[in-house]
C-alpha cells in the first residue's frame, strides 16, 4: 500500500469548514484512497473514500488532484463532535483488505 | 443502525494465562477482522478471516493468535500464553459484500496483561 502523508494536528473554529490534507504521492492506479476517524480511543470510524473523482456524502467531501497524489477531507461545518484524529489510508479496493493505518491527524474543533 | 459488538470492553490477566476476546459482527456482513492498538501507538491490522478461513495476517499474528467463527454469529480472537507487551485495546471489523470498501469496527475491548 502507498504511503501517506498527514499533519500531525490541526485546529478549525466550531461551525467553520475543516480541511484536511493528505499527501500519497506513490498510490498506484487501482488504489482508492479512504478516510477513517478515531475520537477518543473508540474504534476507528469509516467517513469515505474515493478513486478518482470528488466525493460527497452526508459526513464529509473527498476532493482528489487530478494527478492523485494528494486528497483533502472536508467536513462543511464542524462540530466540537468531529474533534478527533483523522486518517488518509491508501489501499487497493474490495473487502477482507487490511487498512493501515498511520499517525493521522488530531483533529481539535475549537468553540 | 446495525453496530459491531465486543465483549468484554476490559479484561485483565496474568501473563501466561489464555483469554478469549468476543465479537459480534453486523449480522449480514461476511468478512471480518481483528487490529489492536497499544497505548499511544497506532491501529495495527492482525488478521482478516473470510469463509470461515483466515484471508489475511500480519506479522503480529503469529502462533499465539488464532481466530474462529463459532456459530453464526461470533467471531473469536484467541491469545495463548499472554505477555505484557500483547496489553491493547482490541477492536473487531465487519465488512459486507464483495465491493464494500467499508470497515465497521466495534468499541473494542481492552486487555491489560499483569
Amino acid at each position: 500500500d502507498a504511503k501517506t502523508t498527514q499533519p500531525p494536528s490541526m485546529d478549525c473554529a466550531e461551525g467553520r469548514a475543516a480541511n484536511l490534507p493528505c499527501n500519497h504521492s506513490t498510490i498506484s492506479g487501482n488504489e482508492y484512497v479512504y478516510w477513517y476517524r478515531q475520537i477518543h480511543s473508540q474504534g476507528p470510524q469509516y467517513i469515505i473514500h474515493g478513486l478518482k473523482n470528488n466525493e460527497t456524502n452526508e459526513m464529509a467531501s473527498l476532493i482528489i488532484t487530478e494527478d492523485r497524489k494528494s486528497s483533502t477531507l472536508i467536513l462543511p461545518h464542524a462540530t466540537l463532535r468531529d474533534t478527533a484524529v483523522y486518517y488518509c489510508i491508501v489501499s487497493l479496493g474490495g473487502s477482507a483488505r487490511q487498512l493501515t493505518f498511520g499517525s493521522g491527524t488530531q483533529l481539535t474543533v475549537l468553540p | 443502525e446495525p453496530e459491531v459488538t465486543q465483549t468484554p470492553s476490559h479484561q485483565v490477566t496474568q501473563m501466561g494465562q489464555e483469554v478469549i476476546l468476543r465479537c459480534v459482527p453486523i449480522s449480514n456482513h461476511l468478512y471480518f477482522y481483528w487490529y489492536r492498538q497499544i497505548l499511544g501507538q497506532k491501529v495495527e491490522f492482525l488478521v482478516s478471516f473470510y469463509n470461515n478461513e483466515i484471508s489475511e495476517k500480519s506479522e503480529i499474528f503469529d502462533d499465539q493468535f488464532s481466530v474462529e467463527r463459532p456459530d453464526g454469529s461470533n467471531f473469536t480472537l484467541k491469545i495463548r500464553s499472554t505477555k505484557l507487551e500483547d496489553s491493547a485495546m482490541y477492536f473487531c471489523a465487519s465488512s459486507g459484500r464483495r465491493s464494500s470498501y467499508e470497515q465497521y469496527f466495534g468499541p473494542g475491548t481492552r486487555l491489560t496483561v499483569t
